[in-house]
């Protein structure tokens, strides 16, 4: 079935650090892809999606380009602040099923 | 316009008891979806309703269940609750239902705890 699988976190960075979170699926066809983020004591938000190979989602300067030939959509930023701590989690849908989240990844961010 | 609401915002149950928890969407949305977040876990899809109807499940026991009001509020039952349901109970909103395109709006949960 569809899924998804991001790296392990926690990561720990210091500010102006660069950053990627890995994430790589499993569907057939041509899942739409998304990013959301936790922040403490929230629900999620939804950070930035893309629906078609070689799209490019972008917000709040964070970027994720889906890539069909490697099925991933890596997550970066090239300077990260210390609001940026989070948890960040990769998803996909397809087909009007449910949609399927990763298993998070914990971003801590130093200043 | 108003957030999805959850309540309450904390719970505290014993093994055996059960417990309902509320979801009011975002206003005209018709779709409500339920998520269990646990740390060991991550993000494990309860149900979808939409129109008071389920349209989706997920793996859960049926001691889960839930309904969906013709205001679009959603409810969550746990019956018999075991050790092992604590956790953050997510609801999600949307306009139309989970499928391609679809952006999904969190409540902040419920955190329920069974000792």
């Amino acid at each position: 079935g569809n899924s998804v699988t991001q790296m392990e976190g926690p990561v720990t960075l210091s500010e102006e650090a660069f950053l990627t979170i890995n994430c790589t699926y499993t569907a057939t066809g041509y899942p739409s892809l998304f990013w959301y983020v936790q922040y403490p004591g929230e629900g999620l938000q939804l950070l930035l999606k893309a629906t078609k190979a070689d799209d490019k989602g972008s917000n709040k300067g964070f970027e994720a380009t889906y890539r069909k030939e490697t099925t991933s959509f890596h997550l970066e930023k090239g300077s990260v602040q210390v609001s940026d701590s989070a948890v960040y989690f990769c998803a996909l849908i397809k087909n009007n099923n449910d949609m399927r989240f990763g298993a998070g990844t914990r971003l801590t961010v130093k200043p | 316009k108003a957030g999805v609401t959850q309540t309450p915002r904390y719970l505290i149950k014993t093994r055996g008891q059960q417990v309902t928890l509320s979801c009011s969407p975002i206003s005209g949305h018709r779709s409500v979806s339920w998520y269990q977040q646990t740390p060991g876990q991550g993000l494990q899809f309860l149900f979808e309703y939409f129109s008071e109807t389920q349209r989706n499940k997920g793996n859960f026991p049926g001691r889960f269940s839930g309904r969906q009001f013709s205001n679009s509020r959603s409810e969550m039952n746990v019956s018999t609750l075991e050790l092992g349901d604590s956790a953050l109970y997510l609801c999600a909103s949307s306009l139309n239902g989970q499928g391609m395109d679809e952006k999904l709006f969190f409540g902040s949960g419920t955190q329920l705890s069974v000792l």
